[in-house]
C-alpha cells in the first residue's frame, strides 16, 4: 500500500537556526497536506499543496511540492520557541476518505 | 465555534471490557475518520466514513468497529479491548475526501490493562 515517509524523526535546533523536514511518498500524490501538533495537543492543519512544483509561504514557513508530486518539504526560517511540536505530512489514498500520514518530525527549539 | 469533540478524554480500562469513544462534529462535514497515534508511528487511520451508513477500513482496523448513523457522530467501538490498543486516539472530520483539510478532535488517551 501507499507509504509516506518523513525525515528526520527528531530535530533539535538552537533558536534562530533554520529547520527542514522532508516527506517522501511511494506513490504520486494528487495533493499533500501539512499539519502541526503542539506537545499535548492535536494536529492542526497548516497548508495543502496541489500543483507540481508548488511553493507556498506562511510567514517564516515555506512549503514545497516536488515536480513529480512524490515529495514535499517544510522549511522554517529562524526558528522560535513557538515552533516546537511535531510536523506531519499527509497524502490522500486511492479511496476517497483514505489518508496516509508520515511518521512526523518532532522539533525542539533551545532558547 | 466549529469543532470536533471526543469523549472521554482519558480512559483506563481492563482487557475485554467493551468501550465506546464518541466523536461529534458541528460543521456538517461528510467525511470523518479515526486515527491512533503511537510513539514513532505517526497517525494511522483506523476507519473512515464518507457519509451516513458508509464506512470503510483504514490501515489498522483490526479490533475496532465504527458506525455512522447520523452525519455528526462517528463513534469508535472496542468490543474486547486488549493492551496493544493502548494509544492516543483522534477523531477527525473534513468537508471533502481525505485530500481536504481535516479538523481533529482533542484526542482520547486510552489505557488497557
Amino acid at each position: 500500500g501507499q507509504q509516506v515517509m518523513q525525515i528526520p524523526q527528531y530535530q533539535h535546533v538552537q533558536e534562530g537556526e533554520d529547520f527542514t523536514t522532508y516527506c517522501n511518498s511511494s506513490t504520486t500524490l494528487s495533493n499533500i497536506q501539512w499539519y502541526k501538533q503542539r506537545p499535548g495537543g492535536h494536529p492542526v492543519f497548516l497548508i495543502q499543496l496541489v500543483k507540481s512544483g508548488e511553493v507556498k509561504k506562511q510567514k517564516r514557513l515555506t512549503f514545497q511540492f516536488g515536480e513529480a508530486k512524490k515529495n514535499s518539504s517544510l522549511h522554517i526560517t529562524a526558528t522560535q520557541t513557538t515552533d516546537v511540536g511535531t510536523y506531519f505530512c499527509a497524502g490522500p489514498g486511492t479511496n476517497a476518505g483514505k489518508s496516509t500520514f508520515g511518521d512526523g518530525t518532532t522539533l525542539t527549539v533551545k532558547p | 465555534e466549529a469543532q470536533v469533540t471526543q469523549n472521554p478524554r482519558y480512559l483506563i480500562t481492563v482487557t475485554g471490557k467493551k468501550l465506546t469513544v464518541t466523536c461529534s462534529q458541528n460543521m456538517n462535514h461528510e467525511y470523518m475518520s479515526w486515527y491512533r497515534q503511537d510513539p514513532g508511528l505517526g497517525l494511522r487511520q483506523i476507519y473512515y466514513s464518507m457519509n451516513v451508513e458508509v464506512t470503510d477500513k483504514g490501515d489498522v482496523p483490526e479490533g475496532y468497529k465504527v458506525s455512522r448513523k447520523e452525519k455528526r457522530n462517528f463513534p469508535l467501538i472496542l468490543e474486547s479491548p486488549s493492551p496493544n490498543q493502548t494509544s492516543l486516539y483522534f477523531c477527525a472530520s473534513s468537508e471533502g475526501p481525505a485530500g481536504e483539510q481535516q479538523y481533529f478532535g482533542p484526542g482520547t488517551r486510552l489505557t488497557v490493562t
